[in-house]
């Protein structure tokens, strides 16, 4: 069965510094996501993108967060100048927009020291 | 935006007795789309089980079954002869006509041998 990639696992990263979380979706699926786990919380979503641009985006998703779809595999979620609150699971959804589920990457780690 | 509640922040099973994970929403949506999700220790996204709202059956999946009461905007979620792979997080999600999945607080549930 076709999954979501996500890489890496684990990111380590120095506030200030940026990062890039990389996901590679379901090759047929049209509807991208990003949400946010810190840890012992409840998911939350940030943003969605579909048609190649930003459909939706939470409050959380401020001007220090961006997404792009660079090719026409790969969705990236970069945060500009990480903070510590920025430590958390990150995870990737994509979605084919009929009845089926959201299907979720295994997730990256990020921490900021 | 829609609200989920899962005012059970953890239970605990005797392996192969039945638990049940309650899970209320709040919405104006008539049609949507209701899931449970599995986040073991791993913190992977595993999709239990969901809920067309179009639906009058309740779903069940092997020893997962809801109790989806639509007029109550409830959809509880029994996992019946407990194993010990069952402990995990469990979340509940709604997905609605904005394409995108809002999730409980979750429920950690504990396995006892």
């Amino acid at each position: 069965e076709p999954e979501v990639t996500q890489t890496p696992s684990h990111q380590v990263t120095q506030m200030g510094q940026e990062v890039i979380l990389r996901c590679v979706p379901i090759s047929n699926h049209l509807y991208f996501y990003w949400y946010r786990q810190i840890l012992g919380q409840k998911v939350e979503f940030l943003v969605s993108f579909y048609n190649n641009e930003i459909s939706e985006k939470s409050e959380i998703f401020d001007d220090q967060f961006s997404v792009e779809r660079p090719d026409g595999s790969n969705f990236t979620l970069k945060i500009r100048s990480t903070k510590l609150e920025d430590s958390a699971m990150y995870f990737c959804a994509s979605w084919t927009a009929d009845n089926s589920p959201l299907h979720f990457g295994n997730g990256t780690r990020l921490t900021v020291t | 935006a829609q609200t989920v509640t899962q005012s059970q922040p953890e239970m605990s099973v005797q392996e192969a007795e039945t638990v049940t994970l309650s899970c209320t929403y709040d919405t104006s949506e008539s049609d949507y789309y209701l899931f449970w999700y599995k986040q073991p220790p791993s913190r992977q996204m595993i999709l239990v089980i969901r809920q067309e709202a179009y639906k009058q059956q309740n779903a069940t999946e092997n020893r997962f079954s809801v109790n989806f009461q639509k007029a109550a905007k409830s959809f509880s979620l029994k996992i019946s002869d407990s194993q010990l792979g069952d402990a995990a997080m469990y979340f509940c999600a709604y997905r609605g006509l904005d394409y995108k999945l809002s999730f409980g607080a979750g429920t950690t549930v504990t396995v006892r041998a």
